[in-house]
């Protein structure tokens, strides 16, 4: 079993859907949780970053960690073409500044106008 | 503030080959991490350097080696090259200073091995 799961799509939606996008993880010493979003040719750009179990709003995006479940979750509201590339939930034991961050393989997500 | 460059950005190499990568962090940072990007694998980390000392590895195997230097610039080398480590190669910096800490990712090189 992988230590990080995630959906690899493609996930198609019409714009202004709301999208869900989900990690499952194995490992219950992973404190800190991050989402990056990656467009074609480009360097992973981070979205948002947890710690702990909880929900953290940022704008249109909502990021949510089930610890208990081993379950992370990203939530984009009024979805935009422009949001259209592939997220990536990553994660550690320790701050996210040190160490090796897991990822998961990444979602694929086309926002259709 | 600039964010973190890589150097080349592009590159085409041989079997056998070796290959030398640059990173420049974020000015201020003081840790940097590689990873290598593939489709099958995803994104899999290489190895983190702080303050000019290899602080932790991952899975690679020894043709893969790495160096930061006092100004924090890093570099790494992958020796006798084989035709799976085509791959995208990024770099990521980090202050654990206050704030949120995270790894902030430069635009990558693309290697191809032929």
């Amino acid at each position: 079993q992988k230590e990080v799961e995630q959906d690899p799509g493609p996930l198609s939606v019409p714009e202004g859907a709301i999208v869900s996008l989900n990690c499952t993880y194995s490992n219950s010493a992973f404190q800190y949780f991050m989402w990056y979003r990656q467009y074609s040719r480009k360097g992973p750009e981070l979205l948002m970053y947890t710690y702990s179990s909880g929900n953290k709003e940022d704008g249109r995006f909502t990021a949510q960690v089930d610890k208990s479940s081993k379950y992370i979750s990203l939530f984009i509201r009024d979805s935009q073409p422009s949001d259209s590339a592939t997220y990536l939930c990553a994660m550690n034991h320790y701050g996210g500044s040190q160490g090796n961050l897991i990822f998961g393989k990444g979602t694929k997500l086309s926002v259709k106008p | 503030k600039a964010g973190v460059t890589q150097t080349p950005r592009y590159l085409i190499k041989t079997r056998g080959q070796q290959v030398t990568l640059s990173c420049s962090p974020i000015s201020g940072h003081r840790s940097v991490s590689w990873y290598q990007q593939t489709p099958g694998q995803g994104l899999q980390f290489l190895f983190e350097y702080f303050s000019e000392t290899q602080r932790n590895k991952g899975n690679f195997p020894g043709r893969f080696s790495g160096r930061q230097f006092s100004n924090s610039r890093s570099e790494m080398n992958v020796s006798t090259l084989e035709l799976g480590d085509s791959a995208l190669y990024l770099c990521a910096s980090s202050s654990p200073q206050g704030g949120e800490e995270t790894q902030y990712f430069g635009p990558g090189t693309r290697l191809l091995v032929l």
